[in-house]
């Protein structure tokens, strides 16, 4: 399978503290997105970061990206229980610039 | 204005039943494409039109049928499904071109439930 994977599958922390979740995938990319989704809802867009970028920042989100090991990490800093979702890497590769393969997410929960 | 506009939210319907998804966008994207996502599963593609044509059918069946009127909608036509079909359905656009690629948006999703 060519879907990417993330780790943990869960993770659960206390409101304030950082969260940090990691994503692999196997094959060359374009790009990698991750996304958050509430339960039962659809994804939100949080971060785009391109082949050639190695860190990117929003607010309290910081995404890493490395394509030596094929990884890419996303850290939320001082979490809140808001943050409670599940979150989702997703890439393209090659020529399939519109195809986005997922991670299999992993369900984080933030304790208020 | 990073919105795309599914509807209806919810939809049950019977095996024998044609419905249909809507999309709509209008944020000049000239990329959209379906989803499919089951409880607990990450999001699969299904179908990706680039301007306004079909570029991507990731070997959906015949019983879903996709259609792109203009740039600013996308429907998914529904017959015939199965109660495994039962999903999260997920509508995205995103700008076309750039050999980095783009953001791809998505919709609040409609859930379908076949009975």
């Amino acid at each position: 399978s060519q879907q990417g994977e993330e780790d943990p599958q869960a993770l659960s922390i206390q409101e304030g503290e950082n969260a940090t979740m990691n994503c692999s995938y196997k094959t060359s990319i374009n790009n990698l997105q991750w996304y958050r989704q509430n339960s039962g809802r659809g994804l939100v867009h949080l971060i785009l970061i391109r082949s050639n970028e190695r860190e990117k920042h929003s607010g309290r989100l910081r995404v890493t990206l490395d394509t030596s090991k094929k990884s890419s990490s996303l850290l939320i800093t001082a979490s809140r229980a808001a943050d409670t979702a599940s979150y989702f890497c997703a890439y393209t590769g090659g020529t399939s610039y519109g195809k986005l393969t997922f991670g299999q997410g992993t369900i984080l929960t933030v304790h208020p | 204005d990073t919105e795309v506009t599914q509807t209806p939210k919810h939809l049950v319907m019977g095996m024998t039943n044609k419905k249909s998804l809507k999309c709509e966008q209008h944020m000049g994207h000239r990329a959209m494409y379906w989803y499919k996502q089951k409880a607990k599963k990450p999001p699969e593609l299904m179908f990706v039109y680039s301007y306004e044509k079909l570029s991507i059918n990731e070997s959906v069946p015949s019983r879903f049928s996709p259609e792109c009127p203009n740039s600013s909608l996308l429907n998914l036509h529904l017959h015939a499904l199965q109660p495994e079909d039962s999903a999260l359905y997920l509508c995205a656009s995103s700008q076309v071109g750039g050999r980095i690629g783009n953001t791809i948006y998505f919709g609040e999703g409609s859930w379908l439930t076949v009975v």
